[in-house]
């Protein structure tokens, strides 16, 4: 089966915490691509970082950072010094095989708020 | 530049009505995705569009859904006879190819059907 699970519906921190935020996936192909998305309250959700299934290696970007562990199949997503402006749903996602955003498939997000 | 720009943002309509949703993907971007995002869900695939293929349909959810891309640029989402369980947000993305690619998301379209 191919799934993924984001384990977290809702995540409250305060400002200037470190969050993670959790993404388990299933699937069968050896080969796949796991990426991060941002749904802001405005509604559109942006691109944050896509991983492929060769590459372990995490990934550091400012405050964000990625920690993807094929043993665990888990591709966790850490804020640290949480801001306002990080409050979004963020959504996991996985295509399988060579890729193929049609064949995305999504997990059910995590509402983060990060209150003042 | 410009990104995807989905019309109207917001749209109610009542039960047995037709609606017709917008999206017009970043220029020079050749693959159009149609999503729907109904709460408490994950994103559901329903269309796409790539250049002058015959589009993938095999996400629509009934017959009474239909969409189209006119000059491989601007799209149209039809919903037919809408239902309550119509109500949802209908994302546009856009992609410059099809594999692997980023999407590029519109804000969405809210529907919400009385």
């Amino acid at each position: 089966a191919q799934k993924v699970t984001q384990a977290q519906t809702e995540i409250s921190v305060v400002e200037k915490e470190d969050v993670t935020l959790d993404c388990v996936y299933e699937t069968r192909d050896t080969t796949y691509y796991l990426f991060w998305y941002k749904q802001p309250p405005s509604g559109e959700l942006v691109f944050l970082i896509r991983r492929n299934s060769f590459d372990e290696q995490n990934e550091i970007s400012g405050r964000y950072s990625w920690n993807f562990q094929k043993s665990t199949s888990s591709f966790n997503f850490t804020i640290t010094a949480s801001q306002v402006v990080d409050s979004a749903v963020y959504f996991c996602a996985l295509t399988p095989n060579a890729g193929n955003n049609r064949k995305l498939i999504w997990g059910l997000g995590t509402s983060l708020a990060v209150n003042p | 530049g410009a990104g995807v720009s989905q019309s109207p943002s917001n749209k109610v309509t009542e039960k047995g009505k037709d609606v017709e949703l917008r999206c017009d993907p970043i220029s020079g971007h050749t693959a159009l995705y149609w999503y729907r995002q109904s709460l408490g869900q994950g994103l559901e695939f329903l269309i796409y569009f790539q250049g002058n293929s015959a589009p993938d349909k095999s996400g629509l959810p009934s017959d009474r859904f239909s969409a189209e891309r006119t000059g491989g640029s601007v799209s149209t989402l039809t919903i037919q006879r809408t239902q309550q369980e119509d109500s949802a947000v209908y994302l546009c993305a856009s992609t410059p190819t099809e594999y692997n690619s980023p999407l590029h998301f519109g804000n969405g379209t809210r529907l919400t059907v009385t």
